[in-house]
């Protein structure tokens, strides 16, 4: 049983606008969240993360925000890039930082 | 540094045959995390390591799956015999020591066909 949902498996954008991905987790323990970014054929990059005492952290064009009590978290890329496009993880750990549990990636296609 | 190193990019084998996928993490890296990533269900961990110590090998799907690292700088997923249902990308990642802001480093993984 998956502890970390991604539901929707692709988003379309126009460059510029804003995007925004979705992540649900059941787990209540977790308590640090990330999400990565994967190209084809290559491995997966960190890219913004977010400790359960915040409800939001802003890195650049990248913002990721927690609702802990709809136990559901977001990224927001503003504004998006084609460079952009690729799929992205979310993944979520309780206590032990270092097993991370992840969900099964959204693939973001940002339109020229 | 160069990263995490994973040999080969790319596996092509039978089913039966046993198949060795191998993992240099990054120098000074505590953890080594292998993860199986599928259509289904995204990216799977399958076991990982501290200090060249396996601590977590519950997602390890069967008997046929094992996994050694018999140093800091290297580690083998070893799948004997191998089937179709195998058939993935096999990621390695690894990490430094527990910590506030930790995160995994991901090698570019393993493609792997069972045909």
């Amino acid at each position: 049983d998956q502890q970390v949902k991604q539901n929707s498996p692709s988003l379309s954008v126009q460059e510029g606008r804003i995007s925004i991905l979705n992540c649900d987790y059941t787990n209540s323990m977790f308590d640090y969240f990330l999400w990565y970014k994967k190209y084809p054929a290559e491995g997966p990059t960190f890219l913004i993360s977010i400790s359960s005492i915040k409800d939001k952290n802003e890195d650049g064009r990248f913002t990721v925000f927690l609702n802990k009590s709809a136990k559901h978290l977001s990224l927001h890329i503003v504004p998006s890039q084609p460079g952009d496009s690729a799929v992205y993880f979310c993944a979520a750990s309780a206590g032990n930082f270092n097993k991370f549990y992840f969900g099964s990636g959204t693939k973001l296609n940002v339109k020229p | 540094d160069a990263g995490v190193i994973q040999s080969p990019r790319h596996e092509v084998t039978e089913m039966g045959q046993e198949v060795t996928l191998r993992c240099k993490p990054i120098s000074g890296h505590d953890y080594l995390f292998w993860y199986r990533q599928t259509m289904m269900r995204g990216l799977e961990l399958l076991i990982y390591f501290n200090n060249n110590v396996p601590i977590d090998d519950s997602g390890m799907p069967e008997d046929r799956f094992s996994a050694k690292m018999p140093n800091a700088s290297f580690s083998t997923l070893k799948i004997q015999p191998s089937e179709p249902r195998d058939s993935a990308v096999y990621f390695c990642a690894s990490s430094r020591r527990q910590g506030v802001n930790t995160e995994a480093f991901f090698g570019q993984g393993t493609r792997l066909t069972v045909v």
